[in-house]
């Protein structure tokens, strides 16, 4: 079955480390999406990718940055966690042709903890 | 400044009732109006979607109603089930491979 699968589910880091977070989609979809969900602010996205090699920046791409090695494979990267991107992170992919070239399919998240 | 804006926070209905969740966007250029329906503990599923171009989209109990004039949608839960019982964010899309951008959600709960 296509999915989209996230790793680590938890992670609990120190202030000032380097957290990876990962994921990877069976659904062969071009574009992949990270977002962060916090209450009061709902979800909103971080960085995205249309293809392998390729990142763009989303609306609060501040203190993070993106890798796509590959067309299944999507990380998050936070170089200096600081305790305010404290969240559960979730990662999406979408196809990018056809009838429901505007759909995305979510991951089931990572909750990051930063102390 | 929120783009995409629901109400009510959030809705109890009886089983059986129909649940009316409401959305409403700021940026003219949205054009892509999903609905995701959010478990505690899981991400988001999408539920139902609707493009612009239309006025009305329809899966099984679930249907979206959208009136690009006054930029506002709503999503209809029919015969609404216990199972039901989840938060239904409204997102917003301008085009192609862009991403979403959420409203806050609508909890909503269905007591037998």
């Amino acid at each position: 079955e296509a999915a989209v699968t996230q790793s680590p589910r938890n992670k609990v880091a120190v202030t000032g480390g380097k957290v990876t977070l990962s994921c990877n989609q069976t659904n062969n979809h071009n574009n992949m999406y990270w977002y962060r969900q916090d209450t009061g602010h709902g979800l909103r996205l971080i960085h995205y990718s249309y293809g392998a090699g390729s990142t763009e920046k989303g609306d609060i791409p501040d203190g993070y940055k993106a890798s796509r090695p590959s067309q299944e494979n999507f990380s998050l990267i936070l170089e200096l966690a600081t305790p305010s991107q404290t969240s559960v992170y979730f990662c999406a992919s979408g196809p990018s042709w056809g009838a429901n070239s505007y759909e995305q399919y979510f991951g089931p998240g990572t909750r990051l903890t930063v102390l | 400044q929120q783009q995409v804006r629901q109400s009510p926070q959030s809705l109890t209905v009886w089983e059986g009732e129909t649940a009316i969740l409401n959305c409403s966007y700021e940026d003219s250029t949205f054009n892509y109006f999903p609905w995701y329906q959010q478990f505690p503990g899981e991400g988001p599923a999408l539920l139902i979607s609707i493009r612009s171009v239309s006025d009305k989209k329809e899966d099984g109990r679930f249907t979206i109603f959208f009136n690009k004039r006054e930029k506002k949608l709503s999503l209809h839960i029919t015969d609404s089930q216990p199972g039901d019982s989840a938060t239904y964010f409204c997102a917003a899309s301008g085009g192609y491979a862009q991403g979403l951008t959420f409203g806050l959600g609508t909890r909503v709960s269905v007591f037998p």
